[in-house]
C-alpha cells in the first residue's frame, strides 16, 4: 500500500491564482480531512469527508473547497490564493472508527502565497 | 473547543535520559492521540488511548481520563527520537481531532 499521497510537495502561487491539491489514499478508508499547520499554532481542520459525496468543514474553511466522488481521492482547492494561505497542508485518513481510530497522514504540501 | 495544553514546549535531554512530555485538555473526549513529527517530514501515529496504557518498544503512553491527563514517556531515550510530538483528542461531541502545539524534542548524543 503507498497509504497516504499528497502532491505537489512545494508550490509558490502569486496572490489570486488558484490551484488544487491532491490527496489519494488506498487503504478504503471513509474519513479524510485536509489540516493546515502554520508555526506556533497546532494543526487546524479544514474540512473533512466521511465517505464518497459526503464533506463538511473543520474550523476554517475560509478560501478552500473540498469534493469527494470516490473514496480514494479528496482534493483540496484554493479558489484565489491569499499570503494567508502561506502554510503546510496536511491531508489524513482513517477507518473504521474514523477519530477512534489509527490516523494516517501524507507527507504534506508546502504552498508560498507570493 | 477544547484547549489542549502541551509541557513542555520545548525539551532537551541527553541520550538515555527518561523523557516525558505530558498532555492536559479541558472537555470530555473518547479517545487521545499521540503523533510523531520529525523535521521537515510528515506525521506519524504513535498510540491511541481510550483508557488505561500502551506500550511501544520504548514508548509508553498513559491516560486518566477523570483528571483529563495524558503522558507520553521515553525510556533510554536516542537521537533519532528527536522530533516533535503532538497530543489531539476526540472531543465526545466533536467531529474532528483538536490538536495540541507540540512538543519539540531534542535529544542529544
Amino acid at each position: 500500500n503507498a497509504g497516504v499521497t499528497q502532491t505537489p510537495k512545494f508550490q509558490v502561487l502569486k496572490t489570486g491564482q488558484s490551484m488544487t491539491l491532491q490527496c489519494a489514499q488506498d487503504m478504503n478508508h471513509e474519513y479524510m480531512s485536509w489540516y493546515r499547520q502554520d508555526p506556533g499554532m497546532g494543526l487546524r481542520l479544514i474540512h473533512y469527508s466521511v465517505g464518497a459525496g459526503i464533506t463538511d468543514q473543520g474550523e476554517v474553511p475560509n478560501g478552500y473547497n473540498v469534493s469527494r466522488s470516490t473514496t480514494e481521492d479528496f482534493p483540496l482547492r484554493l479558489l484565489s490564493a491569499a499570503p494567508s494561505q502561506t502554510s503546510v497542508y496536511f491531508c489524513a485518513s482513517s477507518s473504521p472508527g474514523h477519530l477512534t481510530d489509527t490516523q494516517y497522514f501524507g507527507p504534506g504540501t508546502r504552498l508560498t502565497v507570493l | 473547543k477544547n484547549e489542549v495544553e502541551q509541557s513542555p514546549q520545548n525539551l532537551t535531554a541527553q541520550e538515555g535520559e527518561f523523557i516525558t512530555i505530558n498532555c492536559s485538555y479541558s472537555v470530555g473526549i473518547s479517545a487521545l492521540h499521540w503523533l510523531q513529527q520529525h523535521p521537515g517530514g510528515g506525521i506519524v501515529s504513535l498510540f491511541m488511548l481510550s483508557s488505561g496504557k500502551k506500550k511501544h518498544g520504548r514508548l509508553i503512553a498513559t491516560i486518566n481520563i477523570q483528571e483529563k491527563h495524558s503522558s507520553l514517556h521515553i525510556t533510554a531515550s536516542h537521537p533519532r527520537d528527536s522530533a516533535v510530538y503532538i497530543c489531539a483528542v476526540v472531543p465526545l461531541s466533536g467531529y474532528a481531532l483538536n490538536f495540541g502545539k507540540g512538543t519539540s524534542l531534542l535529544v542529544t548524543p
